[in-house]
């Protein structure tokens, strides 16, 4: 299957800072990146869809202020948690689905990101 | 977000047994995907299923979309050890978005 690399693995910050994850398609075109949350032994919950150089949306109840997310690229989407606060901390996953490879009704994840926030 | 019902919550299992799990849904979805996740990572993809009624295997899993596509159904045969982790459904309507399952937990007891 396809390769997504998420960086970085996992992140201590202070409350009040500013996180920035990275998610990456290393061997095709993600035209589209998807954004998820899990707590322990919890689902992951769907937080937003990004479409490369378009704006994200959000589901309902997610912050677009806080979370924001750049897809500027066919191969790099960003999250950062802006003004992180230890509710913040959690597990965060992306994944990648392309159109371009016809891979459209598959999505590929990357190995998430552990957030901390103290 | 859309949320699946999946079941069971959880199973503990003898090595060898064979494991059955389902996940259903208000709404029709086009395409149905199961997941694995093994704890501190991201899902790995296991089977997808593309039509109403497709049956589709990848070794000792057996996967359904069922008939009136607000379900999906993923066995194990033979379970091993390795097997342990949560596995997720998701589901698709249009547009790319993918919905997940509330998980389930399995356990094999060697």
């Amino acid at each position: 299957g396809a390769v997504v690399s998420q960086h970085p693995s996992w992140v201590i910050c202070k409350s009040g800072t500013s996180v920035k994850i990275e998610c990456r398609s290393l061997d095709f075109q993600a035209t589209t990146m998807f954004w998820y949350r899990q707590f322990p032994k919890q689902s992951l919950m769907l937080m937003a869809t990004s479409n490369e150089g378009s704006k994200a949306t959000y589901e309902q109840g997610v912050e677009k202020d806080k979370f924001l997310i750049n897809h500027a690229s066919l191969t790099l989407s960003t999250l950062t948690v802006t003004s992180a606060h230890p509710e913040d901390s959690s597990f965060y996953i992306c994944s990648a689905s392309s159109a371009i490879r016809l891979m459209n009704t598959e999505a590929f994840f990357g190995q998430g990101t552990r957030l901390t926030v103290v | 977000g859309q949320q699946l019902n999946q079941s069971p919550q959880s199973m503990f299992i003898q090595e060898g047994e064979d494991v059955s799990m389902n996940c259903t849904s208000s709404s029709i979805f086009n395409t149905w995907l199961w997941y694995k996740q093994d704890p501190g990572e991201g899902p790995v993809l296991l089977i997808a299923l593309y039509k109403a009624g497709e049956l589709t295997s990848n070794g000792r899993l057996t996967a359904q979309f069922g008939i009136t596509r607000k379900d999906s159904f993923l066995n194990i045969s033979a379970s091993i050890p390795s097997d342990v982790g949560i596995y997720f459904c998701a589901g698709q309507v249009t547009g790319n978005q993918f919905y997940f399952g509330t998980g389930t937990s399995l356990t094999v007891i060697p």
